[in-house]
C-alpha cells in the first residue's frame, strides 16, 4: 500500500535551532516526493521535490530509499518558518493524485 | 494571472442533502483535480479532471462526482451527503494531465454537514 507517515504532529524550536521534519513512505517502485506547506491564512503550496535537488526559503530535503525516508531539514529556523507542513507522494498511474501525511506543526519560538 | 478560485468558501447542510462546490482552473491549466481534508488530517484525492473527462480517482464513493467544462472549471458533487462528509474541500490546477508535480491549490471550501 502507498503510504506517507509523519511522526510529529507538532514541532517546537527555538529561532536559529536546526529543524528537522520526518516523513517516511512506504511505495513499490520508483517514487516522486513532494513538501507542501501552509502558512497562516494562506493556501497550500509547494515547497519542494525531490527530483530538483533544490534548496527553497533555506530548506532541502534528501531521499534515502533505503530508509524509505524524505526528511525536510533546515539549519537555522527562523521564526517565518512557522507553519503547517506536509509530505507527499505522487501515486503510481498519470493521475495526478498525491498521498499525503498527516502533516507536522511547526512553531519556531523567539 | 489568476490563481484557483473555490466557491463558496462556508457551506452547512444537513445529511441526506446534496451539494454542488465550483472551482475556477489557473489561467493556463487544463486540470482539475479534487481533495478532502478532514481535521487534523492531510488532504485525500477524490479526482482528477483532464478534457471534461474523469482521469483518476481515489477510494471515494459514487456519490462523490464531479464535472469539467469546456473553459476547464470544474463541479464537485456529493449526493446524500453523510456526517463524515463534513470536511475542507480543495481543487487544485495543473497546467497538464496528470500534473503531481506541478499542484496550485485553491482555499478550499468548509462543508458542515449537520
Amino acid at each position: 500500500a502507498q503510504r506517507v507517515t509523519q511522526p510529529e504532529k507538532l514541532l517546537s524550536v527555538f529561532k536559529g535551532a536546526p529543524v528537522e521534519l520526518k516523513c517516511n513512505y512506504s511505495y513499490s517502485g520508483s517514487p516522486e516526493l513532494f513538501w507542501y506547506v501552509q502558512y497562516s491564512r494562506q493556501r497550500l503550496q509547494l515547497l519542494l521535490r525531490h527530483i530538483s535537488r533544490e534548496s527553497i526559503k533555506g530548506f532541502t530535503a534528501d531521499l534515502n530509499k533505503g530508509e524509505t525516508s524524505f526528511h525536510l531539514k533546515k539549519p537555522f529556523a527562523q521564526e517565518e518558518d512557522s507553519a503547517m507542513y506536509y509530505c507527499a507522494l505522487s501515486g503510481s498511474g498519470n493521475t495526478g493524485k498525491l498521498i499525503f501525511g498527516q502533516g507536522t506543526t511547526l512553531q519556531v519560538k523567539p | 494571472e489568476t490563481g484557483v478560485t473555490q466557491s463558496p468558501t462556508h457551506l452547512i447542510k444537513t445529511r441526506g442533502q446534496q451539494v454542488t462546490l465550483r472551482c475556477s482552473s489557473q489561467s493556463g491549466h487544463n486540470t482539475v483535480s479534487w481533495y478532502q481534508q478532514a481535521l487534523g488530517q492531510g488532504p485525500q484525492f477524490i479526482f482528477q479532471y483532464y478534457r471534461e473527462e474523469e482521469n483518476g480517482r481515489g477510494n471515494f464513493p459514487p456519490r462523490f462526482s464531479g464535472l469539467q467544462f469546456p473553459n476547464y472549471s470544474s463541479e464537485l458533487n456529493v449526493n446524500a451527503l453523510e456526517l463524515d462528509d463534513s470536511a475542507l474541500y480543495l481543487c487544485a490546477s495543473s497546467p497538464r494531465q496528470g500534473g503531481a508535480e506541478k499542484l496550485f491549490f485553491g482555499s478550499g471550501t468548509q462543508l458542515s454537514v449537520l
